[in-house]
């Protein structure tokens, strides 16, 4: 069964930093790529950041560009989100993603998520 | 980048209507379309991928078309379970951007 488990998340004042951490299981997480959803409270869901299977490729949404970092490491099965530089419009439930099949594809699996909020 | 429209952004439809959402791309995008079911309270689930491909284990009620710029997703017979909300996204190049949403009640 596959599983995505996000922790992390928490309360941070505007300017400050968190790491996001995603453990993933029962699926061969070196052969996924992978990403972060976010959904602000009320709102709709927004990419945030995309990682290939072996690290080569990242991609990240204009609105976190140069503020956050995304990483990987396979032999932990984990998938990471550093997060810098946060803003109160940063507050939302951070999704861990799972892309179905090799390369580029729709996100099949869905971590439960992991809250973040920027308030001073 | 290519943006994402959905509409409506809301409906309200009876039990056993026939409900049509439409996902429209800025620029094409050939059939590299999911669509997503949230239900109030849950996290997104993958419903349909290359536009019309059923995830396994999706009530053959969903169906989806299109290619290019223009997609729908359909839902043959409303159920109360399908009351969610219903995200579309492409997903063949960064940024993988997501619709606006559209939101489905029961009347």
């Amino acid at each position: 069964e596959v599983q995505l488990v996000e922790s992390g998340g928490g309360l941070v004042k505007p300017g400050g930093s968190l790491r996001l951490s995603c453990e993933a299981s029962g699926f061969t997480f070196s052969s996924s790529s992978m990403n972060w959803v976010r959904q602000a409270p009320g709102k709709g869901l927004e990419w945030v950041s995309s990682i290939s299977s072996s690290s080569s490729y990242m991609y990240y949404a204009d609105s976190v560009k140069g503020r956050f970092t995304i990483s990987r490491d396979n032999a932990k099965n984990s998938l990471y989100l550093e997060m810098n530089s946060l803003r109160a419009e940063d507050t939302a439930v951070y999704y861990c993603t799972k892309v179905r099949g090799l390369g580029s594809g729709p996100f099949d699996y869905w971590g439960q998520g992991t809250l973040v909020t920027v308030s001073s | 980048d290519i943006q994402m429209t959905q509409s409506p952004s809301s409906l309200s439809a009876s039990v056993g209507d026939r409900v049509t959402i439409t996902c429209r791309a800025s620029q094409g995008i050939a059939n590299y379309l999911a669509w997503y079911q949230q239900k109030p309270g849950k996290v997104p689930e993958l419903l349909i991928y290359t536009a019309s491909t059923l995830q396994s284990g999706v009530s053959s009620r969903f169906s989806g078309s299109g290619s290019g710029t223009d997609f729908t997703l359909t839902i043959s017979s409303l159920q109360p379970e399908d009351v969610a909300t219903y995200y579309c996204q492409r997903y063949n190049s960064a940024p993988r951007t997501f619709g606006q949403g559209t939101k489905v009640e029961i009347k």
